[in-house]
């Protein structure tokens, strides 16, 4: 019953290295999401991927790229790592994209950037 | 802008009392909210949803209220337990907006033993 699954739980980075956070799900879900948490901001939509094959930006998408790999895994890269990118980010997965459902989230990925 | 937000940013309850958590949402086209549960250290977990052509719906200790008149959502919890202290997100969709949700900033529940 794993849900929306999230690699690394935990990463520290320098500013300018790049990474990929993972994120799978085994819910036969079609529409995936990445958004990121700050304190006193809510949780904002970085991109979505509506269905597998299209992604689409979010709110803030400056410094990310997405890629939907199939329709269980849809990855976030961090092309050049800046401090502004510390947060939690978190993934998530819904049925579909025009439906009255929740979306289902992972537990996250906690990065900083020094 | 168009924004879901939530009117206090902290509640201390007494365990065994009732809670109640309020939302107030601006976008008049909304049709459907979602009420998620964040503990310490995990992902916001679903609680209960409810449509817009719906002003009440119950799951278990749980019941959302919606007043379309006012853009006023608001769950109730019933007999709050320690288990239940963590941070309470609502969140709306407008279905022509497909993917997006709108989330509030989130309150955060404290039950006192």
């Amino acid at each position: 019953n794993a849900g929306v699954t999230q690699t690394p739980k935990f990463q520290v980075l320098k500013t300018g290295q790049s990474m990929t956070l993972q994120c799978a799900q085994d819910m036969n879900h079609n529409s995936m999401y990445w958004y990121r948490q700050d304190p006193g901001m809510g949780l904002r939509l970085i991109y979505y991927s509506a269905s597998e094959g299209t992604t689409d930006k979010g709110e803030v998408p400056n410094g990310y790229n997405v890629s939907r790999l199939n329709k269980r895994e849809f990855s976030l890269r961090l092309e050049s790592a800046a401090p502004s990118q510390t947060s939690v980010y978190f993934c998530a997965s819904r049925l579909t994209e025009y439906s009255n459902q929740p979306q289902h989230f992972g537990d996250g990925t906690r990065l900083s950037i020094l | 802008g168009e924004s879901v937000g939530l009117h206090l940013p902290t509640l201390s309850v007494q365990e065994g009392d009732n809670s109640i958590i309020n939302c107030a949402y601006s976008n008049s086209a909304s049709d459907y909210f979602i009420w998620y549960k964040q503990e310490s250290g995990k992902g916001p977990q679903f609680i209960i949803d409810i449509r817009s052509n719906m002003d009440k719906r119950q799951g278990q200790r749980v019941t959302v209220l919606l007043n379309k008149t006012v853009k006023h959502l608001s769950l109730q919890i019933a007999a709050t337990q320690p288990g239940d202290s963590a941070v309470y997100f609502c969140a709306e969709n407008k279905e022509t907006s497909g993917s997006r949700l709108t989330f509030g900033e989130g309150t955060q529940l404290t039950v006192n033993p």
